[in-house]
């Protein structure tokens, strides 16, 4: 069955960085867009970032922008997150979701990850 | 940016009853190349991940119950459970994925 499983999360101090990871399984890694979304303690879901297939083309959120940097691995199934310059708001559980998107037209985020805590503190 | 709000915050449902929940989004969702709209709705109980329920405004999700139900399109979609039980309480979140960034609602609130 499907499988995305994060990792990488911890407490990191302003200005800092991270790297998340997303191990994933049970489907064919290379044909999914892949997408990050995270979710502030008690807030709502924010998405962030969006990767295709083949990683040549991303997007970002403008609260991340210039900030992180979503890339894959299609050798090796893995989806990251490289995050710079951290802030406080971004605070947060960092999700990994599937984007299934077939000729017929795409469905949205079908499979997610458990989600990896990061926070932001001094 | 395509804004998504949603309505109410916060419902409170009887078991066996029906929950209602609105979302709008800013602008239409419908991909006129497919003739369907981009707008998706997810399930998240505490603890837990987001689940998707509802693709194209009205597909559940294979395994979904059917008493979950997606309607609408443009800009203005409902989900509908009817006969609520006790495992849908929940934060239900209607999301556009017709352009980047993919822009969720802020979510709904259902409680006994």
């Amino acid at each position: 069955q499907v499988e995305l499983v994060e990792s990488g999360g911890g407490v990191v101090r302003p200005g800092g960085s991270l790297r998340l990871s997303c191990e994933t399984s049970g489907f064919t890694f290379s044909r999914f867009a892949m997408h990050w979304v995270r979710q502030a303690p008690g807030k709502g879901l924010e998405w962030v970032a969006v990767t295709s297939f083949d990683g040549s083309n991303t997007y970002y959120a403008d609260s991340v922008q210039g900030r992180f940097a979503i890339s894959r691995d299609n050798s090796k199934n893995i989806l990251y997150l490289q995050m710079n310059s951290v802030r406080a708001e971004d605070t947060a559980v960092y999700y990994c979701a599937r984007y299934d998107s077939p000729p017929a037209g795409s469905r949205g985020l079908d499979s997610w990850g458990q989600g990896t805590l990061v926070t932001v503190s001094s | 940016d395509i804004v998504v709000t949603q309505s109410p915050e916060s419902l409170a449902v009887s078991l066996g009853e029906r929950a209602t929940i609105n979302c709008k989004s800013s602008q239409s969702v419908l991909l006129g190349s497919t003739n369907k709209d981009y707008l998706a709705w997810y399930q998240q109980k505490p603890g837990q991940p987001p689940r998707l329920l509802i693709f194209w405004a009205s597909t559940r999700a294979p395994g979904v119950p059917d008493r979950f139900s997606g309607s609408g399109s443009g800009t203005d979609f409902t989900l509908t459970i009817t006969s609520l039980q006790a495992e849908d309480v929940a934060v239900y979140y209607c999301q556009e994925y017709y352009n980047v960034p993919f822009t969720f609602g802020p979510g709904t609130k259902v409680h006994l």
